[in-house]
């Protein structure tokens, strides 16, 4: 119950194109949904996040859309570039006292010219 | 504000040695939470510390431990190491027992 699936394992979108990455989860006293992007011999570095009280954030061109009733939510990039060429991970976590992430397998995105 | 620092970067060890990790949360930061990171397991969480107590702790054997100091800097301690535990070992700090967690660079264990 703990598990977030994450979709697909590996991603290459050309320059330009809109890059999709999705996850779902089972626990629903998840209420922290954070991406972080890591680029290899680095962290993860959290990129955006969203709560269930929304249904889509948006910071520049990373946007989070969540579907509360699909237990859903995916990472959208817009105008993809060769600096986005990264693993991509989504995660959970639930309310006060159990923040602990649970994440999702990672997806390597490879942006081409 | 510098970010979270762990040390040492590298770490070379042998079977049935132990290793310490340090880590540096970002200043004024007071939540530590460790992680451990492989290819085939992934990103799973091993413990947090919050004012110097562990909160939340992960599915590992009691061979790894860790412990928080009054200045939010965290240990995290492994004995008798096996092969498996070769792995990127991050350290993530937030500021109090909120969600945002922002991670350190690792310290890459390798176990021979």
């Amino acid at each position: 119950q703990q598990q977030v699936k994450q979709s697909p394992q590996s991603l290459i979108v050309q320059k330009g194109g809109i890059s999709i990455i999705n996850c779902a989860y089972e626990n629903t006293a998840f209420d922290y949904f954070p991406w972080y992007q890591q680029f290899p011999g680095k962290g993860p570095a959290l990129l955006i996040a969203i709560r269930p009280d929304v249904s889509e954030k948006k910071e520049g061109r990373f946007t989070i859309s969540f579907n509360k009733s699909a237990k859903q939510f995916s990472l959208h990039i817009m105008d993809s570039q060769p600096g986005d060429s990264a693993t991509y991970f989504c995660a959970a976590s639930g309310d006060f006292g159990n923040e602990k992430l649970t994440f999702g397998t990672g997806t390597r995105l490879t942006i081409i010219p | 504000k510098a970010g979270v620092t762990q040390t040492p970067r590298y770490l070379i060890k042998t079977r049935g040695q132990q290793v310490t990790l340090s880590c540096s949360p970002i200043s004024g930061h007071r939540s530590v939470s460790w992680y451990q990171q492989t290819p085939g397991q992934g990103l799973q969480f091993l413990f947090e510390y919050f004012s110097e107590t562990q909160r939340n702790k992960g599915n590992f054997p009691g061979r790894f431990s860790g412990r928080q100091f009054s200045n939010s800097r965290s240990e995290m301690n492994v004995s008798t190491l096996e092969l498996g535990d070769s792995a990127l070992y991050l350290c993530a700090s937030s500021l109090l027992q909120g969600n945002e967690q922002f991670f350190g660079p690792g310290t890459r264990l390798t176990v021979l």
